[in-house]
């Protein structure tokens, strides 16, 4: 299986403050790599897939970025809404694994 | 609006069996792959098993050793998993999910979650 590595697991950060989370494959994956969110007891949110392709609803200070193996997610001004657990999720191959996830605290 | 409603978890001894459900609505179920992905208390996200749109082809995770069966019921539009020789860690919530596209080989992401089922396994 294509192993993801995310990185940090977790961090502390403030309203406004600009936060970068990196997921590395183990193999090249192409462009097929998904951001989700998670809240605590809630199921994951899609947010981005194909690497930068934001979904439906989802605010414009989320952006995705990468190719082959390193892969970010940006959120430019970090709001209220965005504490969560964040998962990079590679798409290439047929058992679609995760990333360990990063959860973003308040500072 | 799409909707996954999950039912079928609870609590079951060491070795035992559960089938999980999942049914589908607003969208056309039968033209979309499928998948389980299930999350262990505190714990990530892990992908447990996928399956084309008609069932003719299903996919699990390394780890699961045949333990798990996915299936499908386009007629009542519900996907299943069926787990036998449970073990205290597949106590975990699972979550069906639906492909956002409807090829299993178009590499697509899940873009709609059902609501989760916890499944405890205990003695």
């Amino acid at each position: 299986d294509i192993q993801m590595t995310q990185s940090p697991s977790s961090l502390s950060a403030s309203i406004g403050d600009r936060v970068i989370i990196t997921c590395r494959a183990s193999q090249s994956i192409g462009s097929y790599l998904s951001w989700y969110q998670q809240k605590p007891g809630k199921a994951p949110n899609l947010l981005i897939n194909s690497t930068s392709t934001l979904q439906s609803g989802v605010p414009s200070r989320f952006s995705g970025s990468g190719s082959g193996t390193d892969f970010t997610l940006t959120i430019s001004s970090l709001q209220p809404e965005d504490f969560a657990t964040y998962y990079c999720q590679q798409s290439y191959a047929l058992a679609r694994t995760f990333g360990r996830g990063t959860k973003v605290e308040v500072k | 609006e799409v909707q996954l409603l999950q039912s079928g978890g609870g609590l079951v001894q060491p070795g035992g069996s559960l089938r999980l459900s999942c049914a589908a609505s607003g969208f056309t179920f039968n033209t979309y792959a499928m998948s389980w992905v299930r999350q262990a208390p505190g714990k990530g996200l892990e992908w447990v098993s996928a399956i084309t749109n008609d069932g003719a082809g299903a996919y699990y995770a390394v780890s699961l050793k045949g333990q798990f069966t996915i299936s499908r019921d386009n007629s009542k539009n519900t996907l299943f998993l069926q787990m036998n020789g449970l073990r205290a860690e597949d106590s975990a919530v699972y979550y069906c999910a639906k492909f956002q596209t409807p090829a299993l080989t178009a590499r697509g992401a899940f873009d709609y979650w059902g609501q989760g089922i916890l499944v405890t396994v205990s003695s």
